[in-house]
């Protein structure tokens, strides 16, 4: 069973920090993403990698930026947390780029930026 | 832009019914149609997917039926029990700007009453 930990169920931070949030797939897949849920704005994408040190942008990255230093990990960064970055999110990894090729997710990071 | 349309936003049914999701897309590069279930501090997994060269998928209780020339899609809950009650992701994958989308409605919350 693919398992894609979050390292946090919930984060507090105030404004202005720098806020780290951690994921770790372990069945060796090729893509991880980071998405964003908001109620009735459903799951949108910030960022995602196809590879090690590979990163692309997707179609909300404004304000956070990525790093993937190894393929089972992949984080996302708020380089200067705003009120407006609270939300949950939410870490994904896929085996490869077919096209069936099933999202799994973690269970979420619900973080409150103060 | 919505590029996947979904609704109703919210549905309540009673046990035994028919959940009935609907969603619509524009972009006719969309050629793989996922839908994912997710329940109250869970992330979404995937429940089922169809491609465009069928007009329906059965798993189970649950049923896609899909109408190319409409540009739609939707999930049939057969015989709703409350344990189906979760929140219900449609989404869409292609080609989109030169690289592979997966793009996602906004959700449908689904609550099955005893």
């Amino acid at each position: 069973d693919v398992k894609v930990t979050q390292s946090s169920r919930y984060l507090v931070k105030r404004t202005g920090e720098k806020v780290f949030l951690e994921c770790v797939q372990d069945m060796d897949h090729e893509n991880m993403f980071w998405y964003r849920q908001d109620p009735g704005l459903g799951l949108r994408l910030i960022y995602f990698s196809y590879d090690v040190k590979m990163k692309e942008k997707g179609d909300i990255p404004e304000g956070y930026s990525v790093s993937r230093e190894k393929k089972e990990r992949f984080s996302l960064i708020l380089e200067s947390a705003s009120t407006n970055q609270t939300s949950m999110y939410l870490c994904a990894s896929s085996p490869d780029r077919r096209e069936n090729s099933p999202l799994h997710f973690g269970n979420g990071t619900r973080l409150t930026v103060t | 832009q919505q590029q996947v349309k979904q609704s109703p936003q919210s549905l309540i049914v009673q046990k035994g019914g028919i959940s009935i999701i609907n969603c619509a897309y524009e972009n006719t590069a969309f050629d793989y149609f996922p839908w994912y279930q997710q329940f109250p501090g869970k992330g979404p997994a995937l429940l089922i997917a169809i491609r465009p060269d069928v007009s329906e998928k059965k798993e189970g209780r649950f049923t896609i039926s899909f109408n190319k020339s409409a540009k739609q899609f939707s999930l049939h809950i057969m015989d709703s029990q409350p344990g189906d009650s979760a929140t219900y992701f449609c989404a869409a994958k292609g080609f989109q700007g030169g690289s592979e989308k997966l793009v996602f409605g906004k959700g449908t919350k689904l609550t099955v009453n005893p």
